[in-house]
């Protein structure tokens, strides 16, 4: 069965640095997602890409943020100079439609120290 | 007020119990609607879509009351696999063509032996 894949599956960075994770959609998806979840809180939205471009982003996504499908395969989310409050889990998802099931990865679990 | 506000309970029943879920939603213009299960640190799944004429899918059941902006999941005969936090998921209309989706809580669901 296709499924998202998101590497690596934790990460622990110090405050300050850049991260990126990646992600691997389902081949046939056009729509690419990010959402984070803080530990015992709910997920949010964070970003959506078609076409090359961002679709939406929420408040969350600030200058500090970016995205980028760098080949045909990979989708990725690169934070810059990360804070604690970055710390959590962020989840990848894809659809086949902008009106179709998402699929997620299993995420990144992100630690920033 | 929460964009989707859940009961976080948790729920403890016994195996072969039936449970039901309750969700309410502010934004009137909420266009789809969802139920997603969500293990513990794992990735959200969908569970099943929520329509207006209501939807059943085996053991679970999901209503939806546009009028009254409220959402139910009932599940009958639980199972020790059904303990997981339930997630009341809606999207809401947007400019862009992706699926924004904006996500509850969730509420915490355990079955006991």
């Amino acid at each position: 069965e296709p499924e998202v894949t998101q590497t690596p599956s934790h990460q622990v960075t110090q405050m300050g640095q850049e991260v990126i994770l990646r992600c691997v959609p389902i081949s046939n998806h056009l729509y690419f997602y990010w959402y984070r979840q803080i530990l015992g809180q709910k997920v949010e939205f964070l970003v959506s890409f078609y076409n090359n471009e961002i679709s939406e982003k929420s408040e969350i996504f600030d200058d500090q943020f970016s995205v980028e499908r760098p080949d045909g395969s990979n989708f990725t989310l690169k934070i810059r100079s990360t804070k604690l409050e970055d710390s959590a889990m962020y989840f990848c998802a894809s659809s086949a439609l902008g009106n179709t099931e998402a699929f997620f990865g299993q995420g990144t679990r992100l630690t920033v120290v | 007020r929460k964009e989707v506000e859940q009961d976080p309970g948790p729920f403890n029943v016994p195996e072969g119990a039936t449970v039901a879920f309750n969700c309410t939603y502010s934004n009137s213009a909420s266009q789809s609607f969802f139920w997603y299960r969500q293990d513990c640190r794992k990735e959200p799944k969908l569970l099943m879509s929520v329509y207006s004429s209501g939807n059943e899918d085996g053991r679970f059941t999901a209503q939806l009351n546009r009028a009254s902006q409220y959402i139910s999941l009932l599940i009958r005969d639980s199972k020790l696999s059904d303990s997981a936090t339930y997630l009341c998921v809606v999207t809401l209309l947007s400019s862009g063509s992706a699926r924004q989706l904006t996500f509850g809580s969730g509420t915490q669901l355990t079955v006991l032996p």
